[in-house]
C-alpha cells in the first residue's frame, strides 16, 4: 500500500480481554517494528521483524505480549489478559532493505477499562 | 544502552521567531541521528537525518548538525510558521550485529506557534 496501515485506530476493551492489533506495512518493506507510546512520551521499542523472522523481542514487557508476521508482510501484535497499564498508543513502522528510515502508521490507541 | 534526551516542552513561539530544540544522546559507536515530526492525528515522519560527525541534515527550513564532541543534534529553524506546530522527536540508530537497526527515540518536544 501507499503507507503503513494500522487497525483498529481505536480499541476500548475491558480488563482481562485479549486484543489483536494489526499492521500492514508498505509493500516491499522488509523490516517491521512495533513501538508503544504513552502520552507525553516517545515511542518505546517492543519488537521487530525482518521478513517473517522476529529478530528482537527484548522490548516486550512480559509474556502477555506477542507478535507475529507469518508471511513476511502483515503483522499482528497480541496482548492477552489486558490490564489498565497496557493502555497506550501502539505504533507500527516499516523500512526498506538496508535503509535506516522508518515510516510509521497512524497508530492504534488502546484503552483498557 | 542507547538513549536520547530532549528538552522539555511545550515550546511556545510567535510566528517568524527562531526555534531551537535541544537533543543530546548517549550511544556506543557511531550512531546515525534523526529528527522525526508528528502532526496531530498522524504517524511520525522523517524530518531530517545525519549519518556521521559534522554532517548537517536539512529539510523544510529546519537544520541540525551532528556534533560528536558534544553528543548533540539540536534542531533549528530561523523563522517558524503556524504550520510547524507539531511534536518533534530526536532519535538515533546504532547498528547492531548483522546490520539490524533498532531506533531509539527521545520523549518528544511539543512546539506551538502562535500567529
Amino acid at each position: 500500500g501507499a503507507g503503513v496501515s494500522q487497525s483498529p485506530r481505536y480499541k476500548v476493551t475491558k480488563r482481562g480481554q485479549d486484543v489483536a492489533l494489526r499492521c500492514d506495512p508498505i509493500s516491499g518493506h522488509v523490516s517491521l517494528y512495533w513501538y508503544r507510546q504513552a502520552l507525553g512520551q516517545g515511542p518505546e521499542f517492543l519488537t521487530y521483524f525482518n521478513y517473517e523472522a522476529q529478530q528482537d523481542k527484548s522490548g516486550l514487557p512480559n509474556d502477555r505480549f506477542s507478535a507475529e508476521r507469518p508471511e513476511g508482510s502483515i503483522s499482528t501484535l497480541t496482548i492477552q489478559r489486558t490490564e489498565q497499564r497496557d493502555s497506550a498508543m501502539y505504533r507500527c513502522a516499516s523500512s526498506s532493505p538496508g535503509a535506516n528510515v522508518l515510516t510509521f502508521g497512524a497508530g492504534s490507541r488502546l484503552t483498557v477499562l | 544502552g542507547d538513549s536520547v534526551t530532549q528538552m522539555e516542552g511545550p515550546v511556545t513561539l510567535s510566528e517568524e521567531a527562531f526555534l531551537t530544540i535541544n537533543c543530546t544522546y548517549t550511544a556506543t559507536g557511531y550512531p546515525s541521528l534523526f529528527w522525526y515530526v508528528q502532526y496531530p492525528g498522524e504517524g511520525l515522519q522523517l524530518l531530517l537525518k545525519a549519518t556521521k560527525a559534522d554532517d548537517k541534515g536539512s529539510n523544510k527550513g529546519f537544520e541540525a548538525t551532528y556534533r560528536k564532541e558534544t553528543t548533540s543534534f539540536h534542531l533549528e529553524k530561523g523563522s517558524v510558521q503556524v504550520s510547524d506546530s507539531a511534536v518533534y522527536f530526536c532519535a538515533l540508530i546504532s547498528p547492531v550485529g548483522g546490520g539490524s537497526y533498532i531506533p531509539t527515540f527521545g520523549r518528544g518536544t511539543s512546539l506551538i506557534v502562535h500567529p
